[in-house]
C-alpha cells in the first residue's frame, strides 16, 4: 500500500508570493494534519482536517490556510511568504481524529524562501 | 499546555550497545498519549512507539522500549542492540484529547550517531 505522498518535494519561492503544498493520505485515512518544520526543531503543528472539516489549528498567522477536499487529500496554502517560512512542511494521516489513532508522516515538503 | 523536553541535543553509541534517550513532558491532561518517531536525513518523520497514560505496562516493539515513569513525567526511549541504520532524529511526542486530538507537540530531538 501507498504511504502517505507530498508534492512537490522541494520548492523555492520569492518573498511575498503564494504556495500550494499538497498531501495524499493513506487510503482508507479520514484525518490530515499539517506540521511545519525549522532547521533544527521539533515539527509544529498548522492544521488539521478530519473528514474535510478543520477540528484543530495551531498557533500560526492567518497567512496559512488549509483545506481538505471529498477524497481526503489536502492543501496547505501560505500567502506573503516570508523568510522565517522557510521550512520542512511535512503531512501526516491518520484513520481517525483521536490520540490512540497513529499519525503516519509524509516525506514533507522542502520550501526555501529567498 | 503541553511541552516536551528532550535534553540531549546529541548521543553518540557504539554498535550493538543499548542506549536510552530523554524525554520529559508536562501537561495537566490527565489522559494522554506519548511517542517517539525517527526522523533519517532524508526528512520522513517515522513511528516507533507509543504509550498510553494510563497504560500500566511500558511499551515495547521490537529493539525499542519505552521507561514510562508516570510521576516524573518522563518518557525515555531505549534502543537495545544498535545498528548502523540507527543514526537519525529522534523525537518524543504527545497528545491531548479534546479539540486539538489530532496536534502532535514534539521536543526538539536528539541526534543519535552509532559508531562501528
Amino acid at each position: 500500500d501507498a504511504g502517505v505522498t507530498q508534492s512537490p518535494t522541494h520548492l523555492i519561492k520569492t518573498r511575498g508570493q503564494q504556495v500550494t503544498l499538497r498531501c495524499s493520505p493513506i487510503s482508507g485515512h479520514k484525518s490530515v494534519s499539517w506540521y511545519q518544520q525549522v532547521l533544527g526543531q521539533g515539527p509544529q503543528f498548522i492544521f488539521q482536517y478530519y473528514e474535510k472539516e478543520e477540528r484543530g489549528r495551531g498557533n500560526f498567522p492567518d497567512r496559512f490556510s488549509a483545506r481538505q477536499f471529498p477524497n481526503y487529500s489536502s492543501e496547505l496554502n501560505v500567502n506573503a511568504l516570508l523568510l522565517g517560512d522557510s521550512a520542512l512542511y511535512l503531512c501526516a494521516s491518520s484513520w481517525g481524529a483521536g490520540i490512540t489513532y497513529e499519525q503516519y508522516f509524509g516525506p514533507g515538503t522542502r520550501l526555501t524562501v529567498t | 499546555a503541553q511541552k516536551i523536553t528532550q535534553t540531549q541535543p546529541g548521543m553518540f553509541v557504539q554498535e550493538k550497545e543499548a542506549v536510552t534517550l530523554d524525554c520529559t513532558y508536562d501537561t495537566s491532561d490527565p489522559s494522554y498519549g506519548l511517542f517517539w518517531y525517527k526522523q533519517p536525513s532524508s526528512g520522513e518523520m517515522i513511528f516507533l512507539i507509543y504509550q498510553g497514560s494510563y497504560d500500566q505496562q511500558n511499551a515495547t516493539e521490537g529493539r525499542y522500549s519505552l521507561n514510562f515513569q508516570k510521576a516524573r513525567k518522563s518518557a525515555n526511549l531505549v534502543i537495545s542492540a544498535s545498528q548502523l541504520g540507527d543514526s537519525a532524529m529522534y523525537f518524543c511526542a504527545m497528545r491531548a484529547p479534546g479539540a486539538n486530538a489530532g496536534k502532535s507537540t514534539f521536543g526538539d530531538g536528539t541526534t543519535l550517531t552509532v559508531k562501528p
